[in-house]
């Protein structure tokens, strides 16, 4: 089973400001099958990005995802109101998929 | 539009049993594999079964192998998932959720059903 560590586990920001989000996988993640998802609060989870950088339907570019490997990165560029969520990575690289324990990204 | 609907959810004993419903509209279900995925309220996501778009192949993660079974009728565009031997630590909110490639991302979730296992 692949795990997944997110870091850091709240980052707290202001409308406007720049988010880095790091998701670190315990072995290779196969043909970076990486995917990020936001949760807003009493929410299911929305598909942002998949295969590490590839932007889902109706996802703003604001949102960038990158990495390889073991290590991968979700950037908000310029973080909107609605923004304010749990980011949580999932692999797909091996069978039993595999969430990260999740980032907070809370107003400063 | 895609939209997924779960039902079923309520209070159940240990040990007891229970069947949860996922209604598909808006796509054609029976060419997507489709999860089921559960999170315990305020903590993170833990994918629980997956069953392929022709109902050939199922899995299960290991916490619920045995005691769980998935199962989908594309006539009907319906999953199923059947609980039995339910625990405590079952309690959690449940979505169904379509997924893209055999193993792959989950790209539209239901609003999820919730499901309390307690004395």
């Amino acid at each position: 089973e692949i795990v997944l560590t997110q870091s850091p586990g709240t980052l707290s920001l202001s409308p406007g400001e720049r988010a880095t989000l790091s998701c670190r996988a315990s072995q290779s993640v196969s043909s970076n099958h990486l995917a990020w998802y936001r949760q807003r609060l009493g929410q299911a989870p929305r598909l942002l990005i998949y295969d590490a950088s590839s932007r889902a339907t109706g996802i703003p570019d604001r949102f960038s995802g990158s990495g390889t490997g073991t290590d991968f990165t979700l950037t908000i560029s310029r973080l909107e109101p609605e923004d304010f969520a749990v980011y949580y990575c999932q692999q797909y690289g091996s069978s039993m998929l595999t969430f990260g324990g999740g980032t907070k990204v809370e107003i400063k | 539009q895609v939209q997924l609907v779960e039902s079923g959810g309520g209070v159940v004993q240990p040990g007891g049993s229970l069947g949860l419903s996922c209604a598909a509209s808006g796509f054609t279900f029976s060419n997507y594999g489709m999860h089921w995925v559960r999170q315990v309220p305020g903590k993170g996501l833990e994918w629980v079964a997956v069953i392929w778009y022709n109902g050939a192949n199922k899995d299960y993660a290991d916490s619920v192998r045995g005691r769980f079974t998935i199962s989908r009728d594309n006539s009907g565009n319906m999953l199923y998932l059947q609980m039995s031997s339910l625990r405590v630590e079952d309690t959690a909110v449940y979505y169904c959720a379509r997924g893209i490639r055999l193993w792959g991302y989950l790209d539209y979730w239901g609003l999820g059903t919730m499901v309390t296992v307690s004395s």
